[in-house]
């Protein structure tokens, strides 16, 4: 199976600050990386597929880079809707796997 | 609009079983694999399995191997995870999640629309 750690599990930051979120692959994946943010009691919301193009109707202040192993999701200016739980998680095989969670907390 | 609708919360014994469903509508039910993912309480998601509308085939993580269902009704377009053999530690909210397009071949839009969970609480 694939194992796919994120980094940091947690980050505490400020409306307009600029935040990076990273994603590690146990192997290469090409660009089969997507990025979900999820809110208390919701289910999970697809942001960012083929590791960087935007999900239609995602605020353009979200993007996502990197292929092979290594990934990133940056928040340009974050917004108070933006503190959240953010997940990466790899469609190049089965099983499907997710990435630990990083949790954006308000600073 | 594409909207995946699960059934209500359940109660189970250890030892029981329960069966979720996940009604579809807003696309063509048959072109698009279905996912399950469940997340237990404070916990990360953990991917279950994936079906084929079209012909049903199946693909189960090993860890549910032996104990996880999933079926499809075309005529309702409506698919169902059963899980036997409850024990506490599948206390969860259960959600469907829409797959890649069964069309094409190396299709990068996975996960693109959930259902609303529905959680399963194991207690005795």
């Amino acid at each position: 199976d694939i194992q796919m750690t994120q980094s940091p599990s947690s980050l505490s930051a400020s409306v307009g600050d600029r935040v990076t979120i990273t994603c590690r692959a146990s192997q290469s994946i090409g660009t089969y990386l997507n990025w979900y943010q999820q809110k208390p009691g919701k289910a999970p919301n697809l942001l960012i597929y083929a590791a960087s193009s935007l999900q239609s109707g995602v605020p353009s202040r979200f993007s996502g880079s990197g292929s092979g192993t290594d990934f990133t999701l940056t928040i340009s200016s974050l917004q108070p809707a933006d503190f959240a739980t953010y997940y990466c998680q790899q469609s190049y095989n089965t099983p499907r796997t997710f990435g630990q969670g990083t949790k954006l907390e308000i600073k | 609009q594409v909207q995946l609708v699960q059934s209500g919360a359940e109660v189970k014994k250890p030892g029981a079983s329960v069966k979720v469903s996940c009604k579809t509508s807003g696309y063509t039910f048959t072109s698009y694999y279905m996912h399950w993912v469940r997340q237990a309480p404070g916990q990360g998601l953990e991917w279950m399995g994936i079906i084929n509308p079209s012909g049903g085939s199946t693909n189960y993580a090993q860890k549910f191997q032996g104990r996880v269902t999933m079926t499809r009704d075309t005529s309702t377009s409506t698919v169902y995870m059963e899980l036997s053999s409850l024990r506490s530690e599948d206390t969860a909210v259960y959600y469907c999640a829409r797959g890649p397009d069964s069309r094409i071949v190396g299709a990068t839009i996975d996960f693109d629309y959930w259902g609303q969970g529905t959680l399963v609480t194991v207690s005795s």
